[in-house]
């Protein structure tokens, strides 16, 4: 079992909608969780950044975390197609990130 | 804006010769610096992580001796690839730990560099 489980996609979905991407992990000691977005042939870029359980608001985004259930989402609202990238969930106990394999958003004008 | 640049963004290079990429944060020290590689349609995998003064930590797999790495400051590391093969092609990305805002400590991606091997 991977310590990072994220769905590759693709997820197409049309202008406006609320997009949901997750990552589900199984490594309790994970205490910071983080959101990159990539576009293709750029590096990452950090969107989000969670320390503990809760919810993190920051514009059109909103990050989920939920250690109980090994659990952490990434909203979307009013979705853009600028949005359409690979997102990236990352995760760690102290300094070395442990990332999913990114899921490729679509956002259809 | 960037926080951390990466040089040269891309590089095409013939079988044998040695490639060196840069990687520096822009508006604060990193305490730690990382270098990654991608495949495409991959995610990201860690090749090493260095302390600036200390020598480089490398993953399980990760040849020292090819992939030579050099933290000279809190504000540069570099990448050298040595003696460079088609396999090494690859879309290789550094990444810097610090403080940018006070009180979180998080890391930054550079651009990126994509090396082609002929």
């Amino acid at each position: 079992q991977k310590e990072v489980e994220q769905d590759p996609g693709p997820l197409s979905v049309p202008e406006g909608a609320i997009v949901s991407l997750n990552c589900t992990y199984s490594n309790s000691a994970f205490q910071y969780f983080m959101w990159y977005r990539q576009y293709s042939r750029k590096g990452p870029e950090l969107l989000m950044y969670t320390y503990s359980s809760g919810n993190k608001e920051d514009g059109r985004f909103t990050a989920q975390v939920d250690k109980s259930s090994k659990y952490i989402s990434l909203f979307i609202r009013d979705s853009q197609p600028s949005d359409s990238a690979t997102y990236l969930c990352a995760m760690s106990p102290n300094h070395k990130l442990i990332f999913g394999t990114g899921t490729l958003l679509a956002v259809q004008p | 804006g960037a926080v951390v640049s990466q040089h040269p963004s891309r590089v095409i290079c013939k079988s044998g010769t040695s490639v060196k990429i840069e990687c520096r944060s822009l508006d604060f020290q990193a305490t730690t610096m990382f270098w990654y590689r991608q495949f495409p349609k991959k995610s990201l995998m860690l090749m090493a992580t260095s302390n600036e003064g200390s020598k480089a930590t490398y993953e399980q797999g990760v040849e020292k001796d090819k992939f030579l790495i050099n933290h000279a400051s809190l504000t540069l590391s570099t990448l050298t690839v040595t003696s460079a093969h088609p396999e090494d092609s690859s879309f290789y990305i550094c990444s810097a730990r610090g403080e940018r805002t006070s009180g979180q400590e998080t890391q930054y991606f550079g651009p990126g560099t994509r090396l082609l091997v002929l």
